[in-house]
C-alpha cells in the first residue's frame, strides 16, 4: 500500500467550475501535511499547508481529518492557470512523501 | 528568500557515461538535502537524504554505488549518476531544508531531466 494515496484523475472541468480532491495517508504519525502543485516538467511549489481547524487561502480550501487521516483540497471558481497536477503530501521529521498527484485541466 | 538551484537543467548523454547533477542553496545553509526522482505520471520517489559532511542515508532500493551523492559544504549537493543507462533517464529534482524556521519544509530545485540515449 502507498503511504499517501490519491485520485489520479484526470479532472476536466470547465471555468468557474468547484473541483475537490481527496488524499488518504498511512503513517500516523505524520505531523505536517501540504498541497504541492507541480506543472509540466516543473518541479513542485507549495500551495498551501493543511491544518486540522482547516484553512483557506483565496478560492483554495484544505481539510485535515487526522482520526481519519484524511486530506482534501477544494478549489472554487476554477481558472485555467489552475490546470496542473496537485500532490498530497505528508512530513515527518524531515522525511516528506508525496501522492502521485491528481491532474486538473480547466478547460474555457 | 530559501532558492535552490540545480544545474544543469537537462542532460542527454550516451550509455555508459557518468552524470553530475548539482543542487545549490542560493541564500541559506541548508543542513539536509534531499534528491528525488519522478518519472513520466509517477509521484516523486525520495532517493537519498544526506546532511552536510556526512554520507548520504539511502532509500531501499537505491543503489549507493551507481548514484553517488556528496554533501560537501552547507549549500551544495552533488548527485552523480555512474555509467547511466536508458532506465535512469528521468527526472531529478533536489531540495534542501536548513536551520530554525527552515526544518519544517523543503524548498525544492528546478529539475534536471536527464535522457539517456
Amino acid at each position: 500500500r502507498k503511504e499517501v494515496e490519491q485520485d489520479p484523475g484526470p479532472f476536466n472541468v470547465p471555468e468557474g467550475a468547484t473541483v475537490a480532491f481527496n488524499c488518504t495517508y498511512s503513517n500516523s504519525a505524520s505531523q505536517s501535511f501540504f498541497w504541492y502543485r507541480q506543472d509540466c516538467r516543473k518541479e513542485p511549489k507549495l500551495l498551501m499547508s493543511v491544518y486540522s481547524s482547516g484553512n483557506e487561502d483565496g478560492r483554495f480550501t484544505a481539510q485535515l481529518n487526522r482520526a481519519s487521516q484524511y486530506i482534501s483540497l477544494l478549489i472554487r471558481d476554477s481558472k485555467l492557470s489552475d490546470s496542473a497536477t496537485y500532490l498530497c503530501v505528508t512530513y515527518n521529521n524531515n522525511d516528506m512523501r508525496f501522492g502521485a498527484g491528481t491532474r486538473l485541466t480547466v478547460k474555457p | 528568500g530559501a532558492v535552490v538551484s540545480q544545474h544543469p537543467s537537462w542532460v542527454i548523454c550516451k550509455s555508459g557515461t557518468s552524470v553530475k547533477i548539482e543542487c545549490r542553496s542560493l541564500d541559506f545553509q541548508a543542513t539536509t538535502m534531499f534528491w528525488y526522482r519522478q518519472f513520466p505520471k509517477q509521484s516523486l520517489m525520495l532517493m537519498a537524504t544526506s546532511n552536510e559532511g556526512s554520507k548520504a542515508t539511502y532509500e531501499q532500493g537505491v543503489e549507493k554505488d551507481k548514484f553517488l551523492i556528496n554533501h560537501a559544504s552547507l549549500t551544495l549537493s552533488t548527485l552523480t549518476v555512474t555509467s547511466a543507462h536508458p532506465e535512469d533517464s528521468s527526472f531529478y529534482i533536489c531540495s534542501a531544508s536548513g536551520l530554525g524556521s527552515m526544518t519544517d519544509t523543503q524548498y525544492f530545485g528546478p529539475g534536471t531531466r536527464l535522457t539517456v540515449l
